[in-house]
């Protein structure tokens, strides 16, 4: 167990709806990162949040968006979804920021 | 362009016989060089941190080495429960934020 908690576990939407996925870090890890992983694509990092504030910015879509609150759990929010967003969607979470993180189980999101 | 590129895509091992894995990046500059383990369904587990080049980190039968250009991770004597996917990724470093980027991975089968 690493300690991050990510919800739900399992998501089944329609095209066109909007999502929200949520990430507890680990016990005093400032640091939160979400990632998507599909099939084709591998792992891509899209953004990362440093005790609330945004710090680095990957190959994020515009119809997706975070946010970090100030006990440190996370948001990745997805809208407008496309069939071409179901995939296996990852938090993880550092003390600092650095690439040695931490993740969760992460969220298998189906698009139908 | 940032890249990370991990080689061979796939390894199939006999138990007990000993093999290395690539990573090579193009960076314009690098923070850290990190090596993740990820099993089936599960999120990946941190492995080392590498941050200059002639760095070496050991742990188990893992050894990880960095140079200017690559990361290697040697493997020796495996066992079965190593078998799994191997990503390698490095931290970018620039003057305003820093971005992640995941290799594809190494699936490496250790057969008894």
């Amino acid at each position: 167990d690493s300690g991050v908690t990510q919800t739900p576990k399992h998501l089944i939407t329609a095209t066109g709806q909007r999502v929200t996925l949520r990430c507890s870090p680990r016990s005093g890890d400032l640091s939160v990162y979400w990632y998507q992983q599909s099939l084709d694509q591998g792992l891509q990092f899209l953004i990362q949040y440093y005790n609330g504030e945004e710090r680095a910015k990957g190959n994020i879509l515009e119809r997706f968006s975070a946010q970090q609150f100030p006990d440190l759990h996370s948001e990745l929010n997805l809208s407008s979804l496309e069939l071409g967003d179901s995939a296996l969607y990852f938090c993880a979470s550092s003390v600092e920021g650095g690439g040695e993180a931490f993740f969760g189980q992460g969220t298998r999101l189906t698009v139908v | 362009e940032d890249q990370v590129t991990q080689s061979p895509e796939a390894l199939r091992l006999q138990e007990g016989e000993s093999s290395s894995l690539n990573c090579s990046y193009t960076v314009s500059g690098l923070r850290g060089l990190f090596w993740y383990r990820q099993d089936p369904g599960k999120g990946p587990e941190f492995l080392f941190t590498l941050y200059s080049a002639g760095e070496e980190k050991e742990k188990e039968r893992l050894k990880a080495t960095l140079t200017k250009k690559e990361s290697f991770l040697h493997i020796t004597a495996p066992k079965p429960e190593d078998s799994a996917t191997y990503l390698c990724a490095v931290q970018t470093l620039y003057s305003s934020a820093s971005k992640i980027i995941f290799g594809s991975g190494t699936r490496l089968s250790i057969r008894p």
